[in-house]
């Protein structure tokens, strides 16, 4: 059974700093996304990663991936209060009935 | 134009009473899934379909049957509600299965 793993859980740090989420996965896969999701909100999709050494940037979010490792980072730079939220991963695991399976999020907490 | 909608967005509801939560989306996909998102934020896959075909149970109990009368709806009936019901239901579409989904909502669920 595949299982997706991130950490830290929970994230407190202050505005303009960097720091790095990360996900581990157990089973072979190569396709892995990253959401959002704010409080009482939706899931907003970030980045989609489907190739080994895949990297992708938006703002101060950088995510990239590493099949070999089984790992994904979520990068964030200069961390701004807008950037507080839940952050998930999702793993797809490439078999006859693909789903994508979702870590354990991250709340991430900026402050001023 | 909404993606991916669902109704209600807010049910409260005593034990023991049956729901349905209803979800369409306009986007052309032909997978649909239900997740279930726990207080802890943990999010469950529960049912996936493609094309109208039932693909993945996750062991979720008999009282909740998902019904897809065409590829672009599928909802969720759930009997005999019980308090550990009590949770925010997500519909999500994909392409294909296991690739980037969308999500709708989300269904906020009260059991008292």
């Amino acid at each position: 059974e595949l299982k997706v793993e991130q950490n830290p859980l929970f994230l407190s740090m202050q505005e303009g700093k960097n720091y790095t989420i990360y996900c581990n996965y157990s089973t072979t896969s190569d396709r892995l996304y990253w959401y959002r999701q704010d409080p009482g909100k939706s899931l907003e999709s970030l980045f989609v990663l489907l190739s080994n050494g895949a990297v992708k940037q938006e703002g101060r979010l950088m995510a990239s991936l590493d099949t070999k490792a089984r790992l994904s980072t979520l990068h964030i730079t200069a961390a701004v209060h807008d950037l507080s939220a839940t952050y998930f991963c999702a793993v797809a695991y490439t078999g006859t009935a693909s789903k994508l399976t979702f870590g354990t999020g991250t709340r991430l907490q900026v402050t001023l | 134009d909404t993606a991916v909608s669902q109704t209600p967005k807010y049910l409260v509801t005593q034990m023991g009473n049956d729901k349905s939560i209803k979800c369409e989306q306009n986007l052309g996909h032909d997978t649909m899934y239900w997740y279930k998102q726990d207080s802890k934020k943990f999010l469950k896959i529960m049912f996936s379909y493609n094309n109208k075909e039932l693909i993945i149970n996750e062991t979720v109990p008999n009282r909740f049957s998902p019904k897809s009368p065409d590829k672009a709806h599928l909802n969720l009936h759930i009997n005999s509600l019980e308090l550990g019901d009590s949770a925010v239901y997500f519909c999500a579409s994909s392409p294909n299965q296991g690739t980037e989904a969308f999500f709708g909502q989300g269904t906020r669920l009260t059991v008292v």
